[in-house]
């Protein structure tokens, strides 16, 4: 069982579309990150949510942390191809140093 | 940020033999981490790097199968022992680079098929 699930695993739209990636947990996190990982790469730091509740934007990407800091969300506005890779949210769980990743969600956006 | 580099970047192996991964970091850094991503899949933390001592392996993983160095702190080796088709995967070495909230920073990645 993953301590971290991502829903969907898979997506794919057509530029322009909008789309929301979920990162849920039954743990409470300290904080909690989002990656995106390209092809032949490795991953890629996005943002780290801190506080239940915040909402970071980056650009055409908004990124929420629940209230209870259970659970995260991704929300990608007008999608284009170079957004196309895979999404991995991230947490240490309480009393480790080391990162969980979640399940991940592959993103394909078709021009 | 750091700049990682790992070396090899891919390699095809046969079952039986071992390779060793290195890991060369531009500063030093506090915390190193291995990962493993097998194909189509998300990441799973190896183990911790500790320099000077012997590695923290995560469940599932012994030290007989990923014997880990790390003589300083701008340096570690990954070694897969013994391999199978089931450890072709790609391993991938990170640094810690803040701490209060866990942020990794990822090298590219070494691509390993074993036949």
């Amino acid at each position: 069982t993953q301590l971290l699930e991502q829903s969907p695993q898979f997506l794919s739209i057509q530029e322009g579309e909008n789309l929301t990636v979920y990162c849920n947990s039954s743990s409470v996190f300290s904080s909690l990150q989002w990656y995106r990982q390209e092809p032949g790469e490795g991953p890629v730091l996005l943002v780290t949510v801190v506080t239940g509740g915040e909402v970071k934007k980056l650009k055409r990407l908004t990124f929420q942390f629940g209230d209870a800091r259970k659970d995260s969300s991704l929300h990608i506005t007008a999608a284009q191809p170079g957004d196309t890779g895979l999404y991995l949210c991230a947490g240490a769980p309480t009393g480790r140093r080391a990162l969980t990743f979640g399940s991940g969600t592959r993103l394909q956006v078709q021009p | 940020s750091a700049v990682i580099s790992q070396k090899p970047s891919r390699d095809i192996c046969q079952r039986g033999t071992s390779l060793t991964i290195q890991c060369q970091v531009d500063s030093q850094v506090t915390m190193m981490f291995w990962y493993r991503q097998q194909p189509g899949q998300s990441l799973t933390l190896i183990a911790t790097a500790n320099q000077g001592s012997e590695a923290t392996y995560e469940s599932g993983f012994v030290i007989d199968k990923f014997p880990i160095s790390r003589p300083n702190l701008t340096f570690s080796t990954l070694t897969v022992s013994n391999m199978s088709p089931e450890d072709s995967s790609i391993y991938l070495c990170s640094v810690l680079v803040r701490q209060n909230t866990g942020e990794l920073f990822f090298g590219e990645g070494s691509r390993l098929t074993v036949l």
